[in-house]
């Protein structure tokens, strides 16, 4: 079965504390991995892709990376703005009996919370 | 910029209840999906289409159906609403099957009492 953990579950920094958020996957065949921000009351918001292992991905004070069983999400000098559930997917080939396409598996998410 | 729009934020239903979820993308975007979304649970697949008037079963069906008869409309049904069937309710919309992430609508928090 595929799965898709991510760690911590909460986190909190201080403004300007550096961290990183972890995503470790057991999937049949990875076809992509995604990073996604959740506001509260708001639907995901897409940050970014990765395909391979070894693959980076920047975006302001966000940094993602990718080996062959897990991604980081690594937050540099985060600010208060940063505050949100973070979530981490998947894509996989569905069953035969879903169509033989593809869908997303997500985690659980990991909220963080950056203090002032 | 993409837009996925749903037809209400909030709902509130009774039990036995017949409901519908609206969801439209302004995109031409092939490929539709809905999840729910509960607390300590994820957001968890129920139906997606990738293409008009076709659906398939995501990994959790039981109690719901949907209907696809234009490409930018994706319709979530609860033939008979059930407490159980309470919470936030995400529609996405994505350009292929493949490579492409999935946009999603801002969600809609349902309540069946």
């Amino acid at each position: 079965e595929d799965q898709v953990t991510q760690s911590p579950e909460a986190l909190r920094l201080q403004e300007g504390e550096s961290s990183s958020l972890n995503c470790s996957y057991t999937v049949s065949g990875l076809r992509g991995l995604f990073w996604y921000r959740q506001d509260p009351g708001k639907g995901p918001e897409f940050l970014f892709t990765l395909y391979s292992a070894g693959e980076e991905k920047e975006k302001e004070r966000l940094k993602a990376t990718l080996t062959k069983k897990e991604s980081f999400l690594h937050i540099t000098a985060p600010k208060p703005e940063d505050s949100a559930t973070y979530l981490c997917a998947v894509q996989v080939l569905t069953l035969p009996t879903q169509g033989g396409s593809e869908k997303l598996v997500f985690g659980k998410g990991t909220k963080l919370t950056v203090n002032p | 910029d993409v837009k996925v729009t749903q037809s209400s934020r909030y709902l509130v239903k009774r039990t036995g209840e017949k409901v519908f979820l609206e969801c439209v993308q302004d995109m031409d975007h092939e490929n539709m999906f809905w999840y729910r979304q509960d607390p300590g649970l994820g957001l968890r697949l129920i139906y997606f289409s990738y293409d008009v008037k076709m659906k398939e079963k995501g990994d959790i069906p039981e109690g719901y159906s949907v209907s696809r008869e234009k490409k930018e409309r994706f319709s979530l049904i609860l033939e008979s609403a059930s407490t159980n069937q309470t919470s936030m309710y995400l529609c996405a919309s994505s350009l292929w099957g493949g490579r492409d992430e999935q946009f999603f609508g801002p969600g809609t928090r349902l309540t069946v009492l």
